[in-house]
C-alpha cells in the first residue's frame, strides 16, 4: 500500500460513454498527477496539480478533463474517448517543497485504472 | 526530448546473479530517481540520488550517479525471482516542473 488509492481498478467503456476516474491520497501531499501508460511507450504525464492549481497540461485532448477539488482528491473525467485511449491510467502524489521553485521528491503511485475503450 | 534512456531494454538473469541497469539523461538535474513496476501495477519508488551525491545504497540496491557523463546505474545484488519487474529512471531536471520518466528496463529473474 502506497497511500494512494484509485477507483475503479478496471473500466470498459464505449466511445459515447462518460465516466470518471478517482484518485485519493492519504499522505498529506500537496501535488497530484495523472499519467497515461500505453504498451511499449514511456510513461506520459497528463496533468499536474500543485497546491490544488493545475500547473501542467501536456497537450492532452479535451476529452480528458481533470478536477482537483482539494489536495487529497483528483478526478479524471472521460467523455467520447477513442480506442487508442485504452491504457493504464496512473495517479501519483508527492510533496512539493515550495510553490515558487519546484524540487521534486519521490512520487507515490496508485495501482492504476486499466481502461479499455471499445 | 529530455527523456532519459534506460539500457538495456530487457535483461534476463538467474536467481543469485547481479543485475545492472543504466540510465542516461540530457541536461543538469536536481536529482535522479529509480522506480519499479510490477506488471500492470503502479510504480514504486526505490531510491533517490541527488546531484551532489555519487553513490547510494538501500538494502540490495546500489545506485551510482556520474554527472559528468550524465548517467546513472542501478545494481541489484543477489537477485530473486520476486525482483522480476520493469525498472524506470526518472529525472528531476533543473528548471523543469515535473519528473521525466524513461522507457524502462524489463528485468526477468528466473529461479
Amino acid at each position: 500500500e502506497t497511500g494512494v488509492t484509485q477507483t475503479p481498478r478496471h473500466l470498459v467503456m464505449g466511445m459515447t460513454n462518460k465516466k470518471s476516474l478517482k484518485c485519493e491520497q492519504h499522505l498529506g501531499h500537496n501535488a497530484m498527477y495523472w499519467y497515461k501508460q500505453s504498451a511499449k511507450k514511456p510513461l506520459e504525464l497528463m496533468f499536474v496539480y500543485n497546491f490544488k492549481e493545475q500547473t501542467e497540461n501536456n497537450s492532452v485532448p479535451s476529452r480528458f478533463s481533470p478536477e482537483c477539488p482539494n489536495s487529497s482528491h483528483l478526478f479524471l473525467h472521460l467523455h467520447t474517448l477513442q480506442p487508442e485511449d485504452s491504457a493504464l491510467y496512473l495517479c501519483a502524489s508527492s510533496q512539493v517543497l515550495s510553490a515558487g521553485e519546484f524540487s521534486y521528491n519521490e512520487q507515490f503511485f496508485g495501482p492504476g485504472t486499466r481502461l479499455t475503450v471499445l | 526530448s529530455q527523456q532519459g534512456e534506460e539500457d538495456p531494454q530487457a535483461l534476463s538473469i538467474q536467481e543469485g546473479e547481479n543485475a545492472t541497469m543504466n540510465c542516461s539523461y540530457k541536461t543538469s538535474i536536481n536529482n535522479l530517481q529509480w522506480y519499479r513496476q510490477n506488471s500492470g501495477r503502479g510504480l514504486v519508488h526505490l531510491i533517490l540520488i541527488r546531484s551532489n551525491e555519487r553513490e547510494k545504497h538501500s538494502g540490495r540496491l546500489r545506485v551510482t550517479l556520474d554527472t559528468s557523463k550524465k548517467s546513472s546505474s542501478l545494481l541489484i545484488t543477489a537477485s530473486r525471482a520476486a525482483d522480476t519487474a520493469s525498472y524506470f529512471c526518472a529525472t528531476d531536471y533543473s528548471g523543469y516542473s515535473t519528473l521525466t520518466f524513461g522507457k524502462g528496463t524489463m528485468l526477468l529473474v528466473s529461479p
